[in-house]
């Protein structure tokens, strides 16, 4: 155990639906990450917060949308989804960058 | 802006051989650098970074690796495999202070043959 929480591991849904990601960090650390890892595109950066606040946009689309609650845990809410979101989505903890990041075990998003 | 380069997308080598894993960076401001390994169906696991100091760098299951400012390399070694070492391994940059997001190479999956 990581210390990093993701829910739900698995999910399966259609083409145009939406779904919400969730993730709690190791405790203490202030800054989550999400990232999204398919086959084609590798591991791509969505966003950072860091202790509620948004900190970096990477490459997320409109579609999708983060927030980080007061106790820290985020969440990814993916709406109108298509085929071509089905992927891992990871979440990273980390108190400072320098300490390295912890990832969660992740969430595999299957949209059929 | 921060990116990696990860020449060998699949490096296959045999068990209790040696292994390099190539990784190459690229930053106009000084960065930390850090190696991760992805076992099949799990998240990343650290293996090990480079922040500042000494050169090289040692890490968990006897990974080490070589921080090069003049080739702007972070090349990963061990000089042992054995087949639990199967996986994909990742090299990430960030730029070295504040809360920076860590920006990952496209990775090595590394197959032992026994």
């Amino acid at each position: 155990d990581s210390g990093v929480t993701q829910t739900p591991k698995h999910l399966i849904t259609a083409t145009g639906q939406r779904v919400t990601l969730r993730c709690s960090p190791r405790s203490g650390d202030l800054s989550v990450y999400w990232y999204q890892q398919s086959l084609d595109q590798g591991l791509q950066f969505l966003i950072q917060y860091y202790n509620g606040e948004e900190r970096a946009k990477g490459n997320i689309l409109e579609r999708f949308s983060a927030q980080q609650f007061p106790d820290l845990h985020s969440e990814l809410n993916l709406s109108s989804l298509e085929l071509g979101d089905s992927a891992l989505y990871f979440c990273a903890s980390s108190a400072r960058v320098n300490y390295g990041y912890t990832f969660g075990s992740g969430t595999r998003l299957t949209v059929v | 802006a921060q990116s990696v380069t990860q020449l060998d997308s699949q490096v296959p080598v045999f068990e209790e051989a040696p292994v390099e894993l190539r990784c190459n960076y690229s930053s106009s401001v000084s960065v930390y650098l850090f190696w991760y390994v992805q076992y099949p169906n799990q998240g990343l696991q650290l293996l090990l970074k480079y922040l500042s100091g000494s050169t090289l760098v040692k890490g968990i299951n006897g990974f080490e690796a070589e921080f090069n400012k003049s080739q702007t390399s972070f090349h990963l070694r061990k000089p042992s495999v054995h087949i639990s070492d199967t996986a994909e391994y990742f090299c990430a940059v960030s730029r070295n202070f504040g809360n920076e997001k860590l920006t990952f190479g496209t990775g090595t999956r590394l197959t032992i043959i026994p």
